[in-house]
């Protein structure tokens, strides 16, 4: 069964530095989410993703966060300059077409220090 | 903002009982009730997408049933096994999902 994969599982950075977090959505899908859990808090959406450019974004995802479609496959989500409260579980999500269906990779834990 | 709550936080259920929880979220402007099983270190696993009011969905011993104008949607499940131990999630909305904080179930063999 297709199935969204997210690498790194686990990242620890210093503060003040740049992380990417990497999706590889289900092949044919063509809207793509990122969303975070920091521990204890709810789920929360960052972005939305269609036809190459931000369809939606929350007042989290500032000038700081970036996200990208470099190629066919990968979709990823760029942090420039880490902060603490940035520590959190990172999903990556996509779906079909005329699909209310939001499959969910495994997670990026991201540890700043 | 939207809210959605999530009942109660933590279950524990002796195996073979069966069991529910609910979800609350706004009953304005719906599009879609989303739930999902999550066990730790495992990618979120959609179990139902619930699009209208009187919707029931079921997928082997576990069901959903959605009330979008009293803004409710609550999981069943039946004779609950081991493997059934996870987080159930709720989300509201098509698109952007609005989470709720989660049902930690735990089943005691």
């Amino acid at each position: 069964e297709p199935e969204v994969t997210q690498t790194p599982s686990h990242q620890v950075t210093q503060m003040g530095q740049e992380v990417i977090l990497r999706c590889v959505p289900i092949s044919n899908h063509l809207y793509f989410y990122w969303y975070r859990q920091i521990l204890g808090q709810k789920v929360e959406f960052l972005v939305s993703f269609y036809n190459n450019e931000i369809s939606e974004k929350s007042e989290i995802f500032d000038d700081q966060f970036s996200v990208e479609r470099p190629d066919g496959s990968n979709f990823t989500l760029k942090i420039r300059s880490t902060k603490l409260e940035d520590s959190a579980m990172y999903f990556c999500a996509s779906t079909g077409l005329l699909s209310y269906e939001q499959y969910f990779g495994p997670g990026t834990r991201l540890t700043v220090t | 903002i939207l809210n959605v709550e999530q009942s109660p936080q933590s279950l524990h259920v002796q195996e073979g009982d069966s069991t529910n929880f609910t979800c609350s979220f706004p009953s304005s402007n719906f599009y879609a009730l989303h739930w999902y099983r999550w066990e730790t270190a495992k990618s979120p696993e959609a179990l139902f997408v619930m699009t209208l009011n009187g919707d029931e969905k079921k997928k082997g011993q576990i069901s959903a049933t959605l009330n979008t104008k009293e803004g409710y949607s609550y999981l069943y499940i039946k004779g609950s096994q081991p493997e059934d131990s996870a987080t159930y999630l709720c989300a509201f909305g098509s698109g952007k999902l609005t989470f709720g904080t989660g049902t930690r179930l735990t089943i005691i063999p």
